[in-house]
């Protein structure tokens, strides 16, 4: 079985600082992805950045990118130069074989 | 528009009613999903259509819940006699080649 850990429920940053959301994983596949996700209050899940388990460099979109550290199962978020629209849920997932399993979700607020 | 559809958007019904959802995936994206996303959470998947065969059911689809994928095309999720628990967000993704799964806009229902 796979799961996602986010230990954060909430995060509170400054507008322009960077923010670094926490995600850890277990998993017993050799190949896997994971992804980040944002949610604005709209509902609609918005797909952020994708890291291949194979993937020897950390993925980078944009203002995004992603922490892999395979030993430690960590897959964090980093946010750089965070603006008031980047205030939503952001949910980390792992995709085995099939099917997504998302952790709780951590809900980021950008302060002005 | 090329991305995922969902209709209708919001659904409001009474205990006991059967309500149907539409999902219409990204044209050529040949793998379905469907999620719910309860309050809090984050979305759990619930079934999946390669194509117009539904390979895998999570144990959360009850005998209420029934989903189809008749021409591999758009899909339908359908509940019979809704109960107040059915209450959620019901999410569809369709998947990409490169294994990235983008999600539609939702449906929420609200069961009274």
């Amino acid at each position: 079985a796979q799961k996602i850990t986010q230990t954060q429920p909430g995060m509170f940053v400054q507008e322009k600082e960077a923010v670094t959301l926490d995600c850890t994983y277990d998993t017993s596949d050799q190949s896997y992805g994971l992804f980040w996700y944002k949610q604005p209050s709209s509902g609609e899940m918005i797909f952020l950045i994708y890291q291949g388990s194979y993937d020897e460099q950390n993925a980078t979109e944009g203002r995004y990118s992603l922490n892999f550290q395979k030993a430690r199962k960590s897959a964090n978020l980093v946010i750089s130069a965070s603006q008031l629209g980047d205030s939503a849920m952001y949910f980390c997932a792992i995709q085995g074989a099939q099917k997504l399993v998302f952790g709780q979700g951590t809900r980021l607020t950008i302060n002005p | 528009d090329t991305g995922v559809s969902q209709n209708p958007r919001h659904k409001i019904t009474k205990r006991g009613q059967n309500v149907t959802f539409r999902c219409d995936p990204i044209s050529e994206h040949n793998r379905l999903y469907w999620y719910r996303q309860t309050l809090g959470q984050g979305p759990e998947f619930l079934t999946y259509f390669q194509n117009e065969a539904q390979l895998e059911k999570s144990r959360l689809l009850s005998d209420r819940f029934s989903a189809e994928r008749p021409k591999g095309s758009f899909s339908t999720l359908e509940i019979q006699r809704t109960e107040q628990g059915d209450s959620a967000m019901y999410l569809c993704a369709s998947l990409s080649r490169w294994s990235t799964q983008y999600f539609g806009p939702g449906t929420r229902l609200t069961v009274l």
